[in-house]
């Protein structure tokens, strides 16, 4: 089992619904990173967080430390939200990340 | 642009021959990462700097790869005797310190022929 385990792995909604992506990780962490990458490659980090709710724009981040578990929300969704959204964990002392497999996420308009 | 810069950012190789890339981090970030990622999957931590020490390496490292940051500033990653199974792209990232935000360069896709 993955330290860190994202669901769903495929995501394809229409423009305008609201999008939940799931992460669960079975470590102790310090702090949960969300991060977005584009076709090419590029990783841009949208969050870290590691108590309560983050917000920015349309995106909304949640972490529950108790039950190991983080959401990334996005509110009327855009084909330009169209990525993958990586769910990455900094464990307790370690200077690494831990990433998920991450999720595919397609947004038709 | 993130402010991690990447090169280059493309490279095709016969199988057996070294390879090295290079990253140049944030100038006032002191923290310096390695990560390979291969198609359908999230990356995976190679080795990690602190300003030139390396601090942590992967058990994924094997003795073909050495990776330097001689003055703390920019880095290297070398892969001797490529394989084929070294086609992936190689992530760099730093960050100020481990409490903040992390940036990631473009990556460096490698194919080894």
């Amino acid at each position: 089992k993955n330290e860190v385990e994202q669901s769903p792995q495929n995501l394809t909604a229409q423009e305008g619904e609201f999008i939940t992506i799931n992460c669960s990780y079975s470590v102790g962490i310090s702090a949960l990173h969300w991060l977005q990458q584009h076709p090419g490659g590029g990783i841009v980090s949208l969050f870290m967080l590691s108590s309560g709710k983050k917000k920015h724009g349309r995106l909304i981040a949640t972490i529950n430390i108790q039950e190991k578990h983080s959401s990334l929300h996005i509110t009327a969704s855009h084909p330009r939200d169209s990525a993958v959204y990586i769910c990455a964990v900094g464990g307790q002392g370690a200077q690494k990340l831990v990433f998920g497999q991450g999720t595919r996420l397609t947004i038709n308009p | 642009d993130t402010g991690v810069s990447q090169d280059p950012r493309h490279k095709i190789t016969k199988r057996g021959q070294n390879v090295t890339f290079r990253c140049d981090p944030i100038s006032e970030h002191n923290r310096l990462y390695w990560y390979r990622q291969t198609l359908g999957q999230g990356p995976e931590f190679l080795t990690y700097f602190q300003n030139e020490a390396q601090l942590e390496k992967s058990r994924l490292l094997s003795n073909r790869f050495s990776a330097e940051r001689p003055k703390g500033s920019f880095s290297t990653l070398e892969i001797q005797r490529t394989e084929q199974g070294d086609s992936a792209m190689y992530l760099c990232a730093s960050r100020k310190g481990s409490g903040n935000t992390i940036y990631f360069g473009e990556g460096s896709w490698l194919t080894v022929v």
